[in-house]
């Protein structure tokens, strides 16, 4: 079992949408929890980074955490076109490297 | 502010071979990351450096090693390249150890081996 399971997708959804991406994770040990997005042929881009169980909003973007539940979710509002990525989510635990999922290639329909 | 560069773009190689990558870290930043992504997958971490020192290794090969130099800038070598070293090489620098939290991707190098 990886220690960070997230849907491959594709994920196709209309402008406008709501989108939620997931990850499950099976180490209680991570503390900090971040959403990366990659375009394609390109690096990793880090949208946001949380630590608490809860939500964190930055603009069209909201975190959410449950550690109870080990879930991360990160949701977007108003989808855009430029939204076409493929989204990451990772965590740490031992302070020097990141766990990532596979990724789901997110892809937003005019 | 510089972000983080990667040299080359993307390289071919032979099976057997040695290749030598390179990371020139964001400014102000003295740490920094090598992760590998295979096609498809998330990216898997390699090892980090902090003041020139190996601070953390993952789950890969001696013949993977790297370096950092006094300017913070990074080198990953690989030795007796295989098949399946072809990837997607990350380089991710920080501004200092622990804050994986605000860890910075470079571009990349694409490395196929053939």
């Amino acid at each position: 079992q990886k220690e960070v399971e997230q849907d491959p997708g594709p994920l196709s959804v209309p402008e406008g949408a709501i989108v939620s991406l997931n990850c499950t994770y099976s180490n209680s040990a991570f503390q900090y929890f971040m959403w990366y997005r990659q375009y394609s042929r390109k690096g990793p881009e880090l949208l946001m980074y949380t630590y608490s169980s809860g939500n964190k909003e930055d603009g069209r973007f909201t975190a959410q955490v449950d550690k109870s539940s080990k879930y991360i979710s990160l949701f977007i509002r108003d989808s855009q076109p430029s939204d076409s990525a493929t989204y990451l989510c990772a965590m740490d635990s031992t302070a020097s490297k990141l766990t990532f999922g596979t990724g789901t290639r997110l892809q937003v329909t005019l | 502010e510089t972000g983080v560069t990667q040299s080359p773009t993307h390289l071919i190689k032979t099976r057997g071979q040695q290749v030598t990558l390179r990371c020139s870290s964001q400014s102000g930043h003295n740490t920094v990351s090598w992760y590998q992504q295979a096609l498809g997958q998330g990216p898997q971490f390699i090892f980090q450096y902090y003041r020139e020192e190996e601070n953390g290794r993952g789950n890969f090969p001696p013949r993977f090693s790297g370096l950092q130099f006094p300017n913070y800038s990074s080198e990953l070598n690989v030795n007796a390249l295989e098949l399946d070293d072809s990837a997607l090489y990350l380089c991710a620098s920080s501004f200092r150890a622990g804050v994986t939290y605000e860890q910075y991707f470079g571009p990349g190098t694409r490395l196929t081996v053939t």
